[in-house]
């Protein structure tokens, strides 16, 4: 059985700040981690993957995660948020071998103020 | 590239209707999933396709959830009958198996049943 936490169910930042968005995870086997951006009446759109190398990954719009095994965590990044980068962030896991059957996180909002 | 198109956006039902819900996964995606999002649940795997094949029902799902694939490239949810508890919004995704490649969503359809 695999789980997935985002602790915060919301962070409110202004326009330019950095932002870091957590995600912890519980697995045994070998985990496949990404995630998944949702605005208002929209479907889920992937930012960027995890499975194996370098645990930093780089995704669309400047946003970066980074794989911490010790820390089962898989945290979200960006440098200097803009206001369109406000909407739901969903972190997920799937077993490696079936990358599509997603278990996900309850979700953070991120609202981005002027 | 068309992405993962679903009809239709929305949907509202009497309760004890049949509703059939559509997907068109991404051309050459042999993956299809279907999930159901609320605000309480969060994101739940409701069924999944390999090659055509279902291969998960998710079992809290079965007795009044039915979804099909009769061709590689359509795939229908159907609700039968309708409960208000099934006011949703059902998510179509699909990827290709084996490529370490996170799924592609569709925009959704929102349920609403009275």
């Amino acid at each position: 059985t695999q789980t997935v936490s985002q602790s915060d169910a919301h962070v409110t930042v202004f326009e330019g700040d950095s932002v870091e968005l957590r995600c912890n995870y519980s697995y045994g086997g070998s985990i496949y981690l990404s995630w998944y951006i949702q605005h208002h009446g929209r479907g889920l759109q992937f930012l960027l993957k995890y499975y194996s190398g370098n645990p930093v990954v780089q995704g669309v719009n400047g946003f970066e995660a980074e794989f911490s095994k010790s820390d089962s965590s898989f945290h979200l990044r960006k440098a200097s948020v803009h206001w369109s980068d406000s909407a739901v962030y969903f972190c997920a896991v799937s077993a490696r071998a079936n990358t599509g059957k997603l278990t996900f996180g309850d979700g953070t909002v991120l609202t981005v103020k002027p | 590239d068309a992405g993962v198109t679903q009809t239709p956006r929305h949907e509202v039902a009497e309760k004890g209707q049949t509703i059939i819900l559509k997907c068109e996964p991404v051309s050459g995606h042999n993956d299809l999933f279907w999930y159901r999002q609320t605000k309480i649940q969060g994101l739940e795997l409701l069924s999944y396709f390999r090659s055509k094949s279902l291969m998960e029902d998710g079992g809290a799902f079965k007795d009044r959830f039915k979804a099909e694939m009769l061709n590689s490239s359509f795939s229908t949810l159907k609700i039968q009958p309708t409960e208000p508890k099934d006011s949703a919004v059902y998510l179509c995704a699909s990827s290709l198996t084996g490529n370490n490649q996170a799924p592609l969503f569709g925009e959704g359809t929102r349920l609403s049943v009275l």
